[in-house]
């Protein structure tokens, strides 16, 4: 694809359930990364992968939020038992190592509402 | 630790007007400062970074050290340049910091 893609683009769940959030990247970048944004704020760091090397979690909010890139390429972000203020849009974003690392490429996010 | 303050939510500005979003950082070292936009229903995307030192659609950033800014300016402001402009900083890690964006309305 041409782009960052995102799954699903819109997510309702139950206060309790868990959900997964899909990010296809722009083939053969090397890093991706995930923010949150919530309603009429900017985007917040939530984690980064070089490769399927998680070198940066620091972001998460709480250890029922949990990421992988296993092959280094498609990324899951998983929460579990959701609650209320996690409800947000969650970003996921790639980008090239090397000359033009600095130009960063967004999905269309994730718009997740907790009931 | 980096920080990035936009310190106006909203601006509102007549077509053909001087549009200034500002922009203040706070980072000990040499930062690297981007300007995004999201367009209505569109993803968030790059407009333009300090170290091009380019005019994207007539908007221009000039990074000033000494008051720590990256205000980004236009001359004269087009219905089309209403969007939300999020200013972005990156310090010594891979990982780009975000403002809370400034909406800017462009009135015919």
């Amino acid at each position: 694809g041409a782009g960052v893609s995102q799954s699903p683009r819109y997510k309702v769940a139950k206060r309790g359930q868990d959900v997964a959030l899909r990010c296809d990247p722009i083939s053969g970048h090397v890093s991706l990364f995930w923010y949150q944004q919530a309603l009429g704020q900017g985007p917040e760091f939530l984690t980064y992968f070089q490769n399927e090397a998680q070198l940066d979690k620091s972001g998460l909010p709480s250890d029922r939020f949990f990421a992988e890139r296993p092959e280094g390429s498609v990324s899951t972000l998983k929460i579990q038992r959701t609650q209320q203020e996690d409800s947000a849009v969650y970003l996921c974003a790639s980008s090239h190592l090397g000359v033009e690392w600095n130009t960063i490429y967004f999905g269309e996010g994730s718009w997740l509402t907790v009931v | 630790a980096q920080r990035v303050t936009q310190p106006e939510k909203l601006l509102s500005v007549f077509k053909g007007a001087p549009v200034e979003l500002k922009c203040n950082y706070s980072y000990s070292g040499s930062p690297e400062l981007f300007w995004y936009v999201q367009y209505s229903r569109q993803r968030l995307q790059l407009l333009l970074r300090h170290i091009s030192r380019e005019s994207i659609k007539g908007f221009t950033a000039d990074l000033n050290k000494g008051e720590t800014s990256f205000h980004l300016k236009k001359p004269f402001a087009q219905e089309e340049d209403s969007a939300m402009y999020y200013c972005a900083l990156r310090g010594g890690s891979y990982i780009p910091t975000f403002g809370r964006g400034t909406s800017l309305i462009v009135h015919p």
